[in-house]
């Protein structure tokens, strides 16, 4: 089966940093362009980062530049988003997610995980 | 950055009835345009792909057309389970954005 299963979220003060783990399974993962995608409580989606699968090619939402930082392990199957200087507007449920059906370098997203949910707050 | 502009914002209709949802872009994206569906609680899934392809397992009462700017997300007829958030999103350059989101509801 094919499954995205996030991990790594939690209750955080502003200022301070997270890490994100993503695992994949029942695909072969160093195929694919995984992304970060958030979704603040009530609100819709919002598009946070994505990575080729050889990590050749990274790109960030203008909102999280300078501050995250996407990565993977082909080796171990695992994205990862390293989330540092959080703030409020960073509260959300981050999903990963897969490009499928390339035909290009953006993808559209076939496989979400279940989301993890990240809160900033003192 | 592209904007996407979905409408109506909420939809009311009843089960058996035909859905008809919109997003507009703000500059032409091609043919580059998905839809998903979201349920509370759960994570959006994929229901079109570059305007008008099927993802795997959806059911033929869902479809979509356009290209350019204008773009539909069409329901046949509507199932139960198709009361849901519905997101249209662009892929034709960075960054990638969403529309705001078209709820349709039960009336």
């Amino acid at each position: 089966e094919v499954q995205l299963v996030e991990s790594g979220g939690g209750l955080v003060k502003p200022g301070g940093s997270l890490r994100l783990s993503c695992a994949a399974s029942g695909f072969t993962f160093s195929n694919y362009i995984m992304s970060w995608v958030r979704q603040a409580p009530g609100k819709g989606l919002e598009w946070v980062s994505s990575t080729s699968s050889s990590s050749s090619y990274i790109y960030y939402a203008d909102s999280v530049k300078g501050r995250f930082t996407i990565s993977r392990d082909n080796a171990k199957n695992s994205l990862y988003l390293q989330m540092n200087s959080l703030r409020a507007e960073d509260t959300a449920v981050y999903y990963c997610a897969r490009g499928g059906y390339c035909t290009g370098t953006i993808c559209p997203m076939d496989v979400w995980g279940q989301g993890t949910t990240v809160t900033v707050s003192s | 950055e592209i904007v996407l502009t979905q409408s109506p914002a909420t939809l009311s209709l009843s089960p058996g009835e035909r859905a008809t949802l919109s997003c507009r872009a703000s500059q032409s994206v091609s043919s580059y345009l998905a839809w998903y569906q979201q349920k509370p609680g759960q994570a959006p899934r994929l229901l079109i792909y570059d305007a008008s392809n099927r993802a795997t397992g959806i059911p033929t009462r869902f479809s979509g057309s356009g290209s350019g700017t204008d773009f539909t997300l069409t329901i046949s007829s509507l199932e139960p389970e198709d009361f849901a958030v519905y997101y249209c999103q662009h892929r034709s350059n960075w960054p990638i954005t969403f529309g705001q989101g078209t709820r349709l509801e039960i009336k």
